[in-house]
């Protein structure tokens, strides 16, 4: 079975710019979640969708950060316009529905922003 | 969520079980401990969890204290690949709820 991918690894983009990160969940897990890391600090949670629906954007920066699911696959997590603290790594993880005790991580996708 | 307290780094030689604490003083009845790591350039790993019993599976065991204030992290026999920073969460199990990370206990296995 495969594992929560993410894409791009690794995105260098400079000030200003546009970027989307990708998340692919396991087949079949309806919760998706999309944390991240930046320098220095503690891993923190963005926000969380059930299928296409965000059930908690509690943790979202600022309206310069868009994510979306639609059709509940996959997710996109756009950052327009890129600022240099929107640097660190990017985690998604996802979950079957109703079966919390654990969340299948991705590799990450770390942003640099220069 | 109730909050966590882990010493920020140990060292463990290979082979020898590693014993990683975690104080959680406030955790109210409902919630329960889970453990994740993640070892470098990696995402972060699920454990295991547990309510108030001690837990094991195939990759570690959970002691939790009777008053359930304090865990116990037991990985039995560390090896090289074990290192990694571990997180102690305290969360309640519901549906949606998002992990809360603190700064974790970065675990060095030497050889």
């Amino acid at each position: 079975e495969a594992g929560v991918t993410q894409f791009p690894s690794h995105s260098v983009i400079e000030k200003g710019q546009t970027v989307t990160l990708r998340c692919d969940p396991i087949s079949g897990h309806d919760n998706l979640y999309w944390y991240r890391r930046v320098m220095g600090k503690e891993i923190k949670f963005l926000l969380h969708f059930v299928k296409e629906s965000k059930q908690d954007e509690s943790g979202m920066p600022n309206n310069r950060f868009l994510a979306e699911r639609t059709g509940g696959t996959y997710s996109t997590l756009k950052v327009q316009p890129a600022e240099l603290e929107d640097s660190g790594v990017y985690f998604c993880a996802s979950s079957p529905y109703n079966r919390e005790n654990e969340q299948f991580f991705g590799p990450g996708t770390r942003l640099t922003v220069l | 969520d109730a909050k966590t307290t882990q010493p920020p780094s140990m060292d463990c030689a290979e082979g020898r079980a590693a014993n990683l604490p975690c104080n959680h003083s406030t955790i109210s009845g409902n919630e329960y401990v889970y453990w994740y790591r993640q070892i470098h350039s990696q995402g972060p790993q699920y454990i295991i969890h547990g309510l108030k019993n001690n837990e094991t599976n195939e990759m570690a065991s959970l002691i939790i204290t009777e008053d359930r204030k304090s865990s116990t992290l037991i990985l039995p026999h560390a090896t090289l690949r074990d290192t990694a920073v571990y997180y102690c969460i305290v969360r309640v199990m519901e549906y949606g709820n998002k992990l809360v990370f603190g700064a974790g206990t970065i675990l060095r296995v030497k050889s």
